[in-house]
């Protein structure tokens, strides 16, 4: 079954600095590839998500890269501010099966 | 306008004891998902409803059984509570089965078995 690998667990940045989480996933089939951001006390959201047949997405501060050949996709949030600490998770499916999660990344952005 | 509803939000009790949690979305998606984050954040699917159908069930002991009285609801039972089944557990909903559309996560319960 798939796999997914998240680095790093922990990551601090500057407030208006970049941040950059890498996954890797092990299914050569998986065509879908979400990120969610978990605050304290609540439930996984999603913040970004992107499917096989594109390379990059981009949503304001946010996008994510996939590189299909080295079956990696990354996280990047620029100027980051204080509301973008969390906890990210990226994820990655194939056809009908289950997503499968990577273990987290706790983001901190400090002011 | 809650769109994936857990109750409750905590839970305390026992080793041995029955628990039930409910989860609710007003989505109108026809999948419904239990997942279980452990003390390490890592999230793991325990089953998967659409249109009221199980359709994965992740090696879950049986001591957990899902109900689903509707596409709008996916109830959660568990029974002889143990210390490892202490986590959060989160309610998710989704439109289409397993294709490729955004799961809408519940804010989790918190279950401690003392």
């Amino acid at each position: 079954g798939e796999n997914v690998e998240q680095h790093p667990s922990t990551l601090s940045v500057q407030e208006g600095d970049s941040a950059v989480i890498k996954c890797t996933y092990s299914d050569s089939a998986s065509n879908y590839f979400p990120w969610y951001k978990q605050e304290l006390g609540k439930g996984p959201q999603l913040i970004i998500d992107i499917r096989s047949n594109v390379g990059e997405k981009k949503d304001q501060r946010i996008a994510v890269t996939l590189n299909k050949t080295a079956k990696h996709f990354s996280l990047h949030i620029t100027e980051t501010q204080p509301e973008d600490s969390a906890v990210y998770f990226c994820a990655g499916r194939s056809g009908n099966t289950p997503l499968v999660f990577g273990k987290g990344t706790r983001l901190s952005v400090i002011a | 306008d809650t769109a994936v509803s857990q109750t409750p939000k905590y839970l305390v009790t026992q080793m041995g004891n029955d628990k039930s949690i409910k989860c609710e979305q007003n989505l109108g998606h026809d999948t419904m998902y239990w997942y279980k984050q452990d003390s390490k954040k890592f999230l793991k699917i325990m089953f998967s409803y659409n249109n009221k159908e199980l359709i994965i069930n992740e090696t879950v002991p049986n001591r957990f059984s899902p109900k689903s009285p509707d596409k709008a609801h996916l109830n959660l039972h568990i029974n002889s509570l143990e210390l490892g089944d202490s986590a959060v557990y989160f309610c998710a909903s989704s439109q289409g089965g397993h294709a490729n559309q955004p799961q809408h996560f519940g804010d989790g319960t918190r279950l401690s078995i003392l």
